[in-house]
């Protein structure tokens, strides 16, 4: 099982529509929750942390449940822009480790006129 | 921008070869972080620097080395180059006040992308 799963997608949505993006990690010992996105070609850029009691900035919404292992990302009124792979990512620190991330495949999101 | 630079942008190698990527951190970033993202998936952990000593390593083959400089910035070595290295190295910094801090932001360098011939 690996340990960051992420529907790829593409999801083909029209401009104005609402969309939802999954992830489930199998390390219980997961702390850290965040979601990336990137862009065709460039580097993956912080799009928001992911906290156990939800957080939001702007149109994007962001779950965390930890007893389930599952993240998700609510993309509302999409626009044109919208349009990159987003990346689900973990950190985990077991006493040994340093919190690198880890992250899932991707999911495309293609926001169409 | 993130303020984190890497060198080359772009590079070509043959099967076999050796070659060196670099990566100059952000101001004040003491921790530098190497993945291999190859096409169609997610970035792999190759290892990550932190103060200069190696701060644990992903599941890549000891012909993957690095290097982390008193300034912080950092080098990835790869010897004996295959056809599957071929891929976009990106290196992450952060600023980190103790060793292992996952909750510090990684923020990306525009990668060097690796064709192996």
């Amino acid at each position: 099982r690996k340990e960051v799963e992420q529907d790829p997608g593409p999801f083909n949505v029209p401009e104005g529509a609402t969309v939802a993006f999954n992830c489930t990690y199998s390390n219980s010992a997961s702390q850290s929750f965040f979601w990336y996105r990137q862009d065709c070609r460039k580097e993956p850029k912080l799009l928001m942390s992911v906290y156990s009691s939800g957080n939001e900035d702007g149109r994007f919404t962001a779950q965390l449940n930890r007893a389930s292992q599952y993240i998700s990302l609510l993309i509302r009124d999409s626009k044109l822009s919208d349009s990159a792979t987003y990346l689900c990512v973990v950190t985990a620190y077991d006493g040994g480790s340093q919190g690198n991330l880890i992250f899932g495949k991707g999911t495309k999101l293609s926001v169409k006129p | 921008e993130t303020g984190v630079t890497q060198s080359p942008t772009h590079l070509i190698k043959t099967r076999g070869q050796q070659v060196t990527l670099r990566c100059s951190s952000q101001s004040g970033h003491n921790t530098v972080s190497w993945y291999q993202q190859a096409l169609g998936q997610g970035p792999q952990f190759i290892f990550q620097y932190y103060r200069e000593e190696e701060n644990g390593r992903g599941n890549f083959p000891p012909r993957f080395s690095g290097l982390q400089f008193p300034n912080y910035s950092s080098e990835l070595n790869v010897n004996a180059l295959e056809l599957d290295d071929s891929a976009l190295y990106l290196c992450a910094s952060s600023s980190s006040r103790v060793r292992a801090a996952s909750w510090e932001t990684q923020y990306f360098g525009p990668g060097t992308r690796l064709l192996v011939l």
